[in-house]
């Protein structure tokens, strides 16, 4: 089976923060994603990386960073973060179109 | 531009009654179209999609959908509810252009709700 895994479930950060979060993938997929999802949005792309050290902006970037150095790793970066970035974010991976997403990170800025 | 329309965010069927989630999609292109479940406090697992050909697809856990063209529809069906269905669903649609790297648009998601 495919595994995604994101290293945190939960996260509380401050104002101002500079926030990692990390993803990892087990299946050799070219493709990766960060969406982000919120109650009544359903799912929105932050970010995509179609290969290593390349990347892509999805719908809604402002405020957010990748990276992606290995294949099977790839990095949400939330410079400074600020309160409205309070949401669940989920990572995926893909190779035939159809992603399989991680657990989820459940990140609250105060 | 593409776009997704669930209707009804929050659907409650009786443990055995048909479930019906309601999916509108707009696209220019002849459209690959997924149904996704998340369980609580999990990621989304793939439930069914469709690509080309046979328009009725069936997918796991019971579930289907029937893809018609002339209604841009996209319906996720189950003859009978279980207790376990309870869920939030996602339908979600292939980016024109994107071949098939996996960059969907999704749907603002539907909660099925069951009682016993």
């Amino acid at each position: 089976d495919v595994k995604v895994t994101q290293s945190s479930r939960y996260l509380v950060k401050r104002t101002g923060e500079k926030v990692f979060l990390e993803c990892v993938q087990d299946m050799d997929h070219e493709n990766m994603f960060w969406y982000r999802q919120d109650p009544g949005l359903g799912l929105r792309l932050i970010y995509f990386s179609y290969d290593v050290k390349m990347k892509e902006k999805g719908d809604i970037p402002e405020g957010y960073s990748v990276s992606r150095e290995k294949k099977e790793r790839f990095s949400l970066i939330l410079e400074s973060a600020s309160t409205n970035q309070t949401s669940m974010y989920l990572c995926a991976s893909s190779f035939t179109g159809e992603l399989f997403f991680g657990e989820g990170s459940r990140l609250t800025v105060l | 531009a593409q776009s997704v329309t669930q209707l009804g965010s929050h659907v409650s069927v009786s443990e055995g009654a048909l479930v019906l989630l309601r999916c509108n999609y707009s696209s220019s292109v002849p459209p690959y179209l997924f149904w996704y479940v998340q369980y609580p406090n999990q990621g989304l697992q793939l439930l069914l999609k469709y690509t080309t050909g046979a328009t009725l697809v069936k997918g796991i856990n019971g579930f289907e959908a029937e893809f018609k063209k002339s209604e841009t529809s996209f319906h996720l069906t189950k003859p009978s509810a279980h207790m376990s269905d309870a869920a939030e669903y996602f339908c979600a649609l292939g980016r024109s252009g994107s071949g098939n790297t996996g960059k969907l648009i999704f749907g603002q998601g539907t909660t099925l709700q069951v009682k016993p």
